[in-house]
């Protein structure tokens, strides 16, 4: 069964650095997103992505975060200075339909630690 | 704005016995609505669904009905294993990207 793939599984990273998440959706599938999950904390919505373009991110998604899709196959998350409230688990999903209509397939997350 | 909110956790329940999260949602539109499991160690999957009024997901013996008069999708089985303990998370679709508004989730811990 295809599945969404995220590397690497845990970042630990100091304060300032630069972190490139990446995430390598289902095959099929062309819509795009990035969500977190802060210990103990609800999951949060990041941005959604589509068609080379991002389509909404929230208000955490502020100038320090950047995604990209770099060939056909992957999808990144940069942090460009991560703070240390950055430290959370990023999940990335895609889905083959837009909106409501389509599922959402989550990969298996990447812990961030910044020290 | 949109938002979903759960029962509050953990819910410790002995094996074979019934199951409720109780989960409610912000009436904006006509979301889809969705749970997701998150077992440990893992990543989110998706658990059922249902898109409009009515309808009823279920998969592995869990079951939730879109209530929109009580604007709740509350999750059941009727008897719950030990290798159902995980979190359970409810979620709404939002908006033309259907980015997906999360409660705060609910730890489920079944006892044998």
């Amino acid at each position: 069964e295809p599945e969404v793939t995220q590397t690497p599984s845990h970042q630990v990273t100091q304060m300032g650095q630069e972190v490139i998440l990446r995430c390598v959706p289902i095959s099929n599938h062309l819509y795009f997103y990035w969500y977190r999950q802060i210990l103990g904390q609800k999951v949060e919505f990041l941005v959604s992505f589509y068609n080379n373009e991002i389509s909404e991110k929230s208000e955490i998604f502020d100038d320090q975060f950047s995604v990209e899709r770099p060939d056909g196959s992957n999808f990144t998350l940069k942090i460009r200075s991560t703070k240390l409230e950055d430290s959370a688990m990023y999940f990335c999903a895609s889905s083959a339909l837009p909106g409501s209509r389509g599922e959402q397939y989550f990969g298996p997350g990447t812990r961030l630690t910044v020290t | 704005g949109d938002s979903v909110t759960q029962m509050e956790g953990p819910v410790t329940l002995s094996e074979e016995a019934f199951l409720t999260i109780n989960c409610t949602y912000t009436a904006t539109g006509y979301p889809s609505l969705f749970w997701y499991v998150q077992y440990p160690g893992e990543g989110l999957q998706l658990l059922l669904k249902a898109t409009k009024a009515d309808d009823k997901g279920s998969n592995k013996g869990f079951e939730a009905t879109y209530r929109k008069e009580t604007t709740s999708f509350h999750l059941e089985k009727g008897s719950v294993q030990v290798s159902d303990s995980a979190v359970y998370f409810c979620a709404r679709g939002s908006g033309n990207t259907g980015k997906l508004i999360f409660g705060q989730g609910t730890t489920l811990q079944v006892k044998p």
